[in-house]
């Protein structure tokens, strides 16, 4: 079965900081994966996708890595800024179409 | 044009009663699921459909039933609701397993 784990569960960086978020999942074969940004009470808001063949995705100041043999996936923020503040999820693709994923980290920017 | 949406954001009702969440996506997409996310933040798959064909059902109560009118609709229906079922929940669309899923604003449902 399929689980993902994201660590830290919650992270307090002062604005400006470069910051690594991760992501583990325990069955190698996924479709892809893919990094959320979900704002309180709002939806969910996809920001990168890697495909199982890739090892990185990048957008803007994001950048997405992937390393499917271990099972890990790292989600890098450069020079972060309060509107960064948000919940970061990270979910595979995996099985019949089923998305799976990991329990969140809360990212803080502090002014 | 929202890609997906859902109706209502909020629904607070008492416990026995059956609502319905509506979810439409304008995306052409083939599938559509319906999540479910805890007070804790966690994000499960309760149902997923494929032109029309229920592919996934994860271990949800019979009490919840998804129903698809055409490929642009899943709409969630919910029989004697209980104070457990109150939670997010949230529509999604994909084209398939390769590519994005796009999700809805979700549905805050509170059972008194």
């Amino acid at each position: 079965k399929q689980e993902v784990t994201q660590i830290p569960a919650a992270l307090s960086v002062p604005e400006g900081e470069n910051l690594v978020l991760n992501c583990s999942f325990t069955d190698s074969a996924i479709y892809n994966l893919q990094w959320f940004r979900q704002d309180p009470g709002k939806g969910l808001t996809s920001l990168l996708l890697i495909q199982s063949s890739q090892r990185e995705q990048t957008s803007g100041r994001l950048n997405a890595s992937l390393d499917k043999s271990s099972g890990r996936s790292t989600l890098y923020i450069a020079a972060s800024q309060p509107g960064d503040s948000a919940t970061y999820l990270c979910a595979v693709t995996a099985g019949a179409n089923n998305l799976f994923f990991g329990t969140g980290t809360r990212l803080t920017v502090i002014p | 044009d929202t890609a997906v949406s859902q109706t209502p954001k909020y629904l607070v009702t008492q416990m026995g009663n059956d609502k319905s969440i509506k979810c439409e996506q304008n995306l052409g997409h083939d599938t559509m699921y319906w999540y479910k996310q805890d007070s804790k933040k966690f994000l499960k798959i309760m149902f997923s459909y494929n032109n029309k064909e229920l592919i996934i059902n994860e271990t949800v109560p019979n009490r919840f039933s998804p129903k698809s009118p055409d490929k642009a609709h899943l709409n969630l229906h919910i029989n004697s609701l209980e104070l457990g079922d109150s939670a997010v929940y949230f529509c999604a669309s994909s084209p398939g397993q390769t590519v994005e899923a796009f999700f809805g604003q979700g549905t805050r449902l509170t059972v008194v």
